[in-house]
């Protein structure tokens, strides 16, 4: 089916484990974003690309790594969890930076 | 510098009532305005937009928002609510210049419907 799709749904690791968050969408939009969703803080974005092999940091980059080596991927990397990452995640995507986002279904990340 | 305040954290309505969440922003220019709903366990879905033209704009699910630029607000309205209305409710505004695209979010209200 067409759409946006994040794998896994939910994960469970530990302090000091890297761990990626995949992010497929089947629109080609140029587009894509990764936010954190936390209570009390809302969405808060982590890092964007506005084309493959183009990214850009957000609002709370550290501790985290995105690539884009094809438009239809965005994966994010906590390179070495914290707890402070336990969060859930969304991935978004929009045909341009000033159109509509369209969001996966989040992971539920959970850092022990 | 761009925000989004969304005042009621929590609102209670009766199925049939009628709804009215509040969002003020704060942009430089003119913005282009988003309400998403989000149901538990899922993602963000578009309820409607605004980027230009008529200020009362028609979304999805019977929702409907106005755009008052002398207020600085952007209250989503709904006639007659539906239990499955119950949801969390997010405004958004951007693009923010120069920041590929970003939005910026309300904090949110959650919606909780009484039969």
């Amino acid at each position: 089916d067409a759409g946006i799709t994040q794998s896994p749904r939910y994960k469970i690791t530990e302090t000091g484990r890297q761990v990626t968050l995949m992010c497929h969408q089947t629109w080609s939009h140029s587009y894509m974003f990764w936010y954190r969703q936390d209570l009390g803080h809302g969405l808060r974005l982590i890092y964007y690309s506005a084309a493959a092999d183009i990214t850009d940091k957000g609002e709370v980059p550290d501790g985290y790594v995105v690539s884009r080596s094809k438009t239809e991927n965005f994966p994010l990397t906590l390179e070495s969890a914290t707890r402070s990452q336990t969060s859930v995640y969304f991935c978004a995507s929009s045909v341009e930076g000033n159109q509509p986002q369209h969001f996966g279904d989040g992971t539920r990340l959970s850092i022990l | 510098a761009q925000s989004v305040t969304q005042p009621d954290i929590h609102i209670t309505v009766s199925e049939g009532a009628s709804l009215e969440l509040r969002c003020n922003y704060s942009y430089g220019a003119t913005p282009y305005l988003f309400w998403y709903v989000q149901s538990p366990g899922q993602g963000l879905q578009l309820l409607l937009k605004y980027f230009s033209g008529d200020t009362l704009v028609q979304g999805i699910k019977g929702f409907e928002a106005e755009f008052k630029r002398s207020q600085s607000s952007f209250n989503l309205r709904k006639p007659s609510v539906h239990w499955s209305d119950a949801a969390e409710y997010f405004c958004a505004v951007g693009p923010v210049p120069n920041q590929g695209g970003k939005l910026i979010f309300g904090q949110g209200t959650e919606l909780s419907v009484k039969p």
